[in-house]
């Protein structure tokens, strides 16, 4: 994948909204960032995927720089549910952008 | 929607058994399966890549002798640990995906080998 550098742990206060950075500057322009979460003993969950514009669903927001060097994703409203290791992932366009690479994620808790 | 369904939820089995798990796409037909192993305090490390209807592609390091895919039809792919040993205990997980979207995830299999 190219390599994404995220923070190992954050914090969050339960209710606040939580930003989650990822540095990906090596992706290529066909690359999308792909962010998914894991609960402690559950599979990943997807969370959102964006390529260039920002983008929105019931769970999250991703904002890409315009240089798509890097991105973030927002919690807006942190619940304790919400602690999880967070992921994010650019598949190599030479893998027809299937391969998921895990690396070690952030570490979110949050916190009553 | 998306769903996922993995089974066993976890297995204890015999050194030199074989065991095999299931994952299933519940409501979409997945033309690409993967399957994970994630080690204690690790990150999940892709084993396999399975098509439908053709042989899997392992990733290197990966026993495809020890660790059988089938990925029979569209909704259907098992992963079976064949002569499983301790050192193949593991939490497994699977994932389908349908063309170009997402992949998504079963909530993983805790294979016990004593």
């Amino acid at each position: 994948d190219a390599k994404t550098t995220q923070p190992t742990s954050m914090d969050c206060a339960e209710g606040r909204a939580a930003n989650l950075p990822c540095n990906h500057s090596t992706i290529s322009g066909n690359e999308y960032v792909y962010w998914y979460r894991q609960i402690h003993s559950q599979g990943p969950q997807y969370i959102i995927h964006g390529l260039k514009n920002n983008e929105t669903n019931e769970m999250a927001s991703l904002i890409i720089t315009e240089d798509r060097k890097s991105s973030t994703l927002i919690l807006p409203h942190a619940t304790l549910r919400d602690t999880a290791v967070y992921y994010c992932i650019v598949p190599r366009e030479d893998t027809g952008f299937q391969k998921l690479v895990f690396g070690t994620g952030t570490r979110l808790l949050v916190s009553p | 929607g998306a769903v996922v369904s993995q089974h066993p939820s976890w297995v204890i089995c015999k050194s030199g058994t074989s065991v095999k798990i299931e994952c299933r796409s519940l409501d979409f037909q997945a033309t690409t399966m993967f399957w994970y192993r994630q080690f204690p305090k690790q990150s999940l490390m892709l084993m396999a890549t399975s098509n439908e209807g053709s042989k899997a592609t392992y990733e290197q390091g990966v026993e495809k002798d020890k660790f059988l895919i089938n990925h029979a039809s569209l909704t259907l792919s098992t992963l079976t640990v064949t002569s499983a040993h301790p050192e193949d205990s593991s939490f497994y997980i699977c994932s389908a995906s349908r063309y170009n979207q997402p992949q998504h995830f079963g909530d993983g299999t805790r294979l016990s080998i004593l």
